[in-house]
């Protein structure tokens, strides 16, 4: 149980374009998602916390016009990043925590992105 | 100083060995504890979730919390080249409040 899926898994466009990123419990209700970023052998780097339903709250630095990010439902989050450029290339993962209390995440497998 | 502080390794140990990966912690807040294993290219997978000071078993996997030191461990027992990863610690703070460790790379040689 409780499955993250995240679409598509590797992506490589041309700077200034804007790619979307889905991110999908399959198995439960997500109050909370989260996204975070990767940068090769580091750490998860929190980027920002959505609730269903409501605003997402942005970590301190991450551009919130760069970086937009739709919970429409309790199974499904988005990340678009706009009008990309080279270094917005990075290991961007989400994760989903279930209804209750101090719930675990469940990561997805990620999505590589590459700006050309 | 960092909420959560993990040694970053690497940790080279031979195949059937014992492993112990650890983590401390500052915040006596701190409730619910996770240890999480990452392999190269893919988004961390749950391994252990407890809850207060205590051991909890899951197969080779033994997850061991002791508050007062503020301090917990994974072991994993008969270690296996497949277990080579990176491996986070993660605490809950309050409702949505995640702390991570930095991870421990892990390489088990055959």
């Amino acid at each position: 149980g409780a499955v993250v899926s995240q679409h598509p898994s590797w992506v490589i466009c041309k700077s200034g374009t804007s790619v979307k990123i889905e991110c999908r419990s399959l198995d439960f209700q997500a109050t909370t998602m989260f996204w975070y970023r990767q940068f090769p052998k580091q750490s998860l780097m929190l980027m920002a916390t959505s609730n269903e339903g409501s605003k997402a709250t942005y970590e301190q630095g991450v551009e919130k016009d760069k970086f937009l990010i739709n919970h429409a439902s309790l199974t499904l989050s988005t990340l678009t990043v706009t009008s990309a450029h080279p270094e917005d290339s990075s290991f961007y993962i989400c994760s989903a925590s279930p209804r209750g209390p101090s719930q675990p995440q469940h990561f997805g497998d990620g999505t590589r992105l590459s700006i050309l | 100083q960092k909420e959560v502080e993990q040694d970053p390794g690497p940790l080279s140990v031979p195949e059937g060995a014992i492993v112990s990966l650890n983590c401390t912690y500052s915040n006596s807040a701190f409730q619910y504890f996770m240890w999480y294993r990452q392999y190269s290219r893919k988004g961390p997978e749950l391994l252990m979730y407890t809850y207060s000071s205590g051991n909890k078993e899951d197969g080779r996997f033994t997850a061991q919390v002791d508050k007062s030191s503020k301090y917990i461990s994974l072991f994993i027992r008969d270690s296996q080249p497949s277990d080579s990863a990176t491996y986070l610690c993660a605490m809950i703070y309050s409702i949505n409040k995640f702390y991570f460790g930095s991870g421990t790379k892990l390489n088990v040689k055959p």
